[in-house]
């Protein structure tokens, strides 16, 4: 069976201080790796897709990365509008969404 | 920026009640998807549609569940006999890349309608 674990489940951050966010999936014959944003009362907002280990991809202060069993979601110097549920999820068959980290950045 | 609109915002109904849900996907997308997410819950996917046809659906996709593409516009997810266990957001979403058997590129969502059933 297809699986996303997404930790940690919850993360508060001091505004510049960098993390990140780890999503470790099993899946059979991975199609493609999504990151998204959801803000509360909306829709997951596109953010990267990865198709290869170690691929990368950038965008402002997200980078992602992908290994053949997880990725990571790096956040540098995250400011207070980076706040946000981050979601992954995996396309084998069906898109398969992890339960997401709530990133809470404080000023 | 082009984007997929989904109409109502939210839906009050009661139990045993059909629903529609209305999507409109990007314009030149031709793959297209509903997921619903339970509150507090993770996104889960419900069903693809490309070519007028059913592409894949999950489980929860059952009987009670049927979609259509009844204009070159509008997408729809009809829910007949609604049970409170129903009450979720749903989302509608829409990709560009044909299911080349490879994969389905990325996937652009609506702001969702929230559907509460009483």
């Amino acid at each position: 069976e297809d699986q996303v674990t997404q930790s940690p489940e919850a993360l508060r951050l001091q505004e510049g201080e960098s993390s990140s966010l780890n999503c470790s999936y099993t899946v059979s014959g991975l199609r493609g790796l999504f990151w998204y944003r959801q803000d509360p009362g909306k829709g997951p907002e596109f953010l990267f897709t990865l198709y290869s280990a170690g691929e990368e991809k950038e965008k402002e202060r997200l980078k992602a990365t992908l290994t053949k069993k997880e990725s990571f979601l790096h956040i540098t110097a995250p400011k207070p509008e980076d706040s946000a549920t981050y979601l992954c999820a995996v396309h084998p068959r069906e898109v398969t969404f992890g339960t997401g980290t709530k990133l809470q950045v404080i000023p | 920026e082009p984007e997929v609109t989904q109409t109502p915002s939210h839906q009050v109904t009661q139990m045993g009640q059909e629903v529609i849900l209305r999507c409109v996907p990007i314009s030149n997308h031709l793959y297209f998807y509903w997921y619903r997410q339970i509150l507090g819950q993770k996104v889960e996917f419900l069903v693809s549609f490309y070519n007028n046809e059913i592409s894949e659906k999950s489980e929860i996709f059952d009987d009670q569940f049927s979609v259509e593409r009844p204009d070159g516009s509008n997408f729809t997810l009809k829910i007949r006999s609604t049970k409170l266990e129903d009450s979720a957001m749903y989302f509608c979403a829409s990709s560009e890349a044909l299911p080349s058997g490879s994969f389905t590129d990325t996937q652009y969502f609506g702001p969702g309608t929230r559907l509460t059933v009483l």
